[in-house]
Order: structure tokens, then sequence, then C-alpha cells
């Protein structure tokens, strides 16, 4: 089936750092979404994208849209603690794919650095 | 507004025995999917409905699995009968318009453990 392949699969944060995070595939998508997840609960709608090179910001998140349709990129400026979680990107291709059903990465595992 | 509605919350139960998860989309959303998570698959689609109809039922593991939606604010997620390996968060999720918009807002999920 087809695949999203999610960056860096986990990683630490210390507070007031910027956070990088993306995902890639092979296959042409024409919208992106990027989700966080608490423990205990439903994945978080945070940003979404459909124009190829959108660049949106909700707060001290910004998100991207790839020009090539085949990648998309979550920034958090400043971490603060309440960033810890999962985030998972998500997308729904052009081709082989039926309205309003996404494909998800694995996700990216958020936690502070002890 | 609330938002996704899913029912119970943490599901024990012994292997064999009939499960029931349930979910209440947000109101006027035309469009609802069932998921699965575990660790070792991540979020996997079972099922989803377009105005109560079944679209695409690939995802469903099994005949042991089955969902039905009889009205657009009310869909059902049965496992029969159940098995230690079905133990996961089920999530339901529901869209507005998916010819629109792609945006799925998900309910809480279910922890359901089969002994």
């Amino acid at each position: 089936g087809q695949q999203l392949n999610q960056s860096p699969q986990s990683m630490f944060i210390q507070e007031g750092e910027d956070v990088s995070m993306n995902c890639t595939s092979s296959s042409i998508f024409n919208t992106w979404l990027w989700y966080k997840q608490d423990p205990g609960e439903g994945p978080v709608l945070l940003i979404a994208l459909y124009k190829a090179g959108e660049l949106t910001s909700n707060g001290r998140l910004t998100a991207q849209f790839g020009i090539t349709r085949k990648d998309s990129f979550l920034n958090i400026s400043a971490s603060i603690p309440s960033d810890v979680g999962i985030y998972f990107c998500a997308g729904q291709l052009i081709y082989g794919g039926s309205q309003g059903n996404l494909i998800f990465g694995k996700g990216t595992k958020l936690s502070v650095k002890p | 507004d609330a938002g996704v509605i899913q029912s119970p919350r943490h599901e024990v139960t012994e292997m064999g025995q009939e499960v029931t998860l349930r979910c209440k989309p947000i109101s006027g959303h035309n469009s609802l999917f069932w998921y699965r998570q575990t660790m070792m698959r991540g979020l996997e689609l079972l099922i989803y409905f377009n105005n109560n109809v079944p679209i695409d039922d690939s995802g469903m593991p099994e005949d042991r699995f089955s969902a039905k939606m009889p009205n657009a604010s009310f869909s059902t997620l049965k496992i029969q009968p159940s098995e230690p390996r079905d133990s996961a968060v089920y999530f339901c999720a529901s869209i507005i318009d998916p010819v629109t918009y792609n945006e799925q807002f998900f309910g809480p999920g279910t922890r359901l453990t089969v002994l």
C-alpha cells in the first residue's frame, strides 16, 4: 500500500528549542494535514494544507506543502513542555485515493530532554 | 459544539466475546471513518462511510469485524468473536464534506483489551 515516510521517529526537546519534522512520499498528494496526539486522546488537527507551496502558521507552528506535492514539513518554534506528544502527518493522494481518505505517517514522538 | 463521541472509552473482555464500539460523528458531517491504532502498525483505516453508505471496507481485518451506520448520527464497529490480537485503540473520525475538505476530526478513542 501507499506509505508516508515520517521523520524523525522520535526526538527530545529542550524548552525554547525549535523543532522540525517532515513527511515524504513517492506519490503525489493534494492535501497535507498535521495532527498532534496526546496520551489517551485522539489526534487533534493542527494545520491543513491544500496547495503546493502553501506555507501556513498556527501560533508557533508552521507547516509547508512541498512544491513537488510529495512532501511536507512541520516546524515548532520556541518549544514548551506542552508540545510533548506524537505528531502525525497525513495526506490524500491525487491518484489512487478516494475523497476524504487519508494516509497517515507513523508519527514523530516529541519528548522532553532529560 | 460537541466533537466526535465514542463509547465506551475503555473495554476489557475475554477472548471469544462480542465487542461493540459506538461512535457519534459531529452533527452535519457526511463521512465517518473507523481506525485502529497499535504501536506496531500505527493508524490503520478499517472502513469508511459516506452518507451512511460503506465506501471502502478493504481495511477490515477479517470477517470477525463488521461496521454499520444506520443513520447519520450513529455508527457501530463490532468484533465477534474477539481475539487478543484485536487489542488496540479504535478511533472514529468524521469529515463535513470529503469533496471540499479532507480535515478529519477524531474522537477520543476506545481502548480495547482482549484477554
